[in-house]
């Protein structure tokens, strides 16, 4: 069945950067986009950003511009992202999810989700 | 876009009907889906384009709605379905934005 599988939890630092991998099976890796969504503590969802796993195209929020990072492994149908410059506030569960749309036409909701990585931001 | 959910909470009994909304900031035509939630859990998919039913998802759950406002509706609350319920708009990005969501109690 579709599975995300998503890394462990982190602790950082601030000021330090995390990588959290989304590996993806039970379909074509090639087929679906993934996307980036964290949710801090009793906060709503956040979209971070989207790539295009067939041509790596890539979409970011003006909110982490300049500070995350999302990219794929085709060969290891795996997507990662990495923020950097962790602060206080990035403190959240992050979560990759697979766009609903298929062959690049994507549909910009999720029909399926990781468990969440848990990074935590601390001194 | 900004999406308000309310009530932030509802206390509904098993069997009963639940109904929440979600408001946007500025139209986004039927552009927006439901997720639901469970402590612990990754959202779920309930409904796309305002008013579908994503695949596996029961009857007792419909959604309406265009423009600005829109309603999700649980005809008869299950132990299953105390959540918390998310709104997402997909009219215009970057960025996708969610509600706050709203908790659906016993």
């Amino acid at each position: 069945q579709v599975q995300l599988v998503q890394s462990g939890a982190e602790v950082k630092k601030p000021g330090a950067s995390v990588r959290v991998s989304c590996k993806t099976s039970g379909y074509n890796f090639t087929t679906f986009d993934v996307h980036w969504v964290r949710q801090g503590p009793g906060q709503r969802p956040e979209w971070m950003g989207w790539i295009n796993v067939r041509n790596g195209n890539i979409r970011y929020s003006d909110r982490f511009q300049g500070r995350v990072s999302i990219t794929r492994d085709t060969s290891a149908t795996t997507v990662y992202m990495e923020l950097t410059k962790l602060e206080f506030e990035d403190t959240a569960i992050y979560y990759c999810a697979r766009d609903t749309g298929s062959f690049g036409d994507a549909f910009w909701y999720f029909d399926c989700w990781g468990r969440g990585t848990l990074v935590t931001v601390s001194p | 876009i900004v999406l308000t959910q309310s009530p932030a909470t509802l206390s509904v009994s098993p069997g009963e009907r639940a109904t929440l909304s979600c408001r946007a900031s500025q139209s986004i035509s039927n552009n927006l889906v439901w997720y639901k939630q469970k402590p612990g859990q990754a959202p779920r998919l309930l409904i796309y384009d305002a008013s579908t039913r994503a695949t596996g998802i029961p009857a007792r759950f419909s959604g309406s709605g265009s423009g600005t406002e829109f309603t999700l509706t649980i005809s008869s609350l299950q132990s299953e379905d105390f959540a918390v319920y998310y709104c997402q708009q997909y009219n215009w990005w970057p960025p996708l934005t969610f509600g706050g969501g709203t908790t659906v109690e016993i």
